[in-house]
């Protein structure tokens, strides 16, 4: 069964464009979460999506933001990219509603320059 | 306040030993689930093991065991007989508002650093 991927891995990119992250969840999963990890915050929750619905979103400017297809998989877009952007992004899915299985991808390290 | 405290930045191990990582928590909920994960340098968060507010046994993984006081709100990682590749960051995390309707958000510690020296 193949795990969570997240595309790309990596991805540098310049101080005021635009990235689009992707996120595809293990097969069968609905429930899908975004996270920003840095060295100073530690992990973060961005916003949670279950059947194309967010159902949370974290304390994020309006510049970060997501979505969710009808196939589960799920696209954050982070807009005017800033250097403390510059992090890794992880996404997690889950099977279940009430999420007491999350599993997460290897990520995409994000780096603003 | 701090939701998630892990107080040990940093810890060392000798292989096939136990070790016990720390982990306490805040919240006034009274369903709650708690979550061990473990980070590589690779990056990828791994599932360890769930504990449930509500579940009257520790929960067990192998060789991984989180021993959960719930009067003292503590939910603490044991890991038997350590190996080379336990070495790792380790994250306790939780998650609040445990209901059908509640959001999946998890809120993680700031991680404690495993070394296992062989």
């Amino acid at each position: 069964k193949a795990g969570v991927t997240q595309t790309p891995r990596y991805l540098i990119k310049t101080r005021g464009q635009q990235v689009t992250l992707s996120c595809s969840p293990i097969s069968g999963h609905r429930s899908v979460s975004w996270y920003q990890q840095t060295p100073g915050q530690g992990l973060q929750f961005l916003f949670e999506y279950f059947s194309e619905t967010q159902r949370n979103k974290g304390n994020f400017p309006g510049r970060f933001s997501g979505r969710q297809f009808s196939n589960s998989r799920s696209e954050m877009n982070v807009s005017t990219l800033e250097l403390g952007d510059s992090a890794l992004y992880l996404c997690a899915s889950s099977p279940r509603r009430d999420g007491t299985e999350a599993f997460f991808g290897q990520g995409t390290r994000l780096t603003v320059v | 306040a701090q939701k998630i405290t892990q107080t040990q930045p940093g810890m060392f191990v000798q292989e096939k030993e136990a070790v016990t990582l720390d982990c306490t928590y805040d919240t006034s909920d009274q369903s709650y689930g708690l979550f061990w994960y473990k980070q590589p340098s690779s990056g990828e968060m791994i599932f360890l093991i769930y504990q449930g507010s509500y579940d009257e046994q520790n929960a067990t993984e192998g060789r991984y065991s989180l021993n959960f006081q719930k009067a003292r709100k503590s939910a603490n990682l044991v890991i038997s007989a350590s190996q080379l590749g336990d070495s790792a960051m380790y994250f306790c995390a939780m998650r609040e508002s445990w209901s059908g309707a509640g959001s999946y958000q998890l809120t993680f510690g700031k991680g404690t650093k495993l070394s296992v020296i062989p």
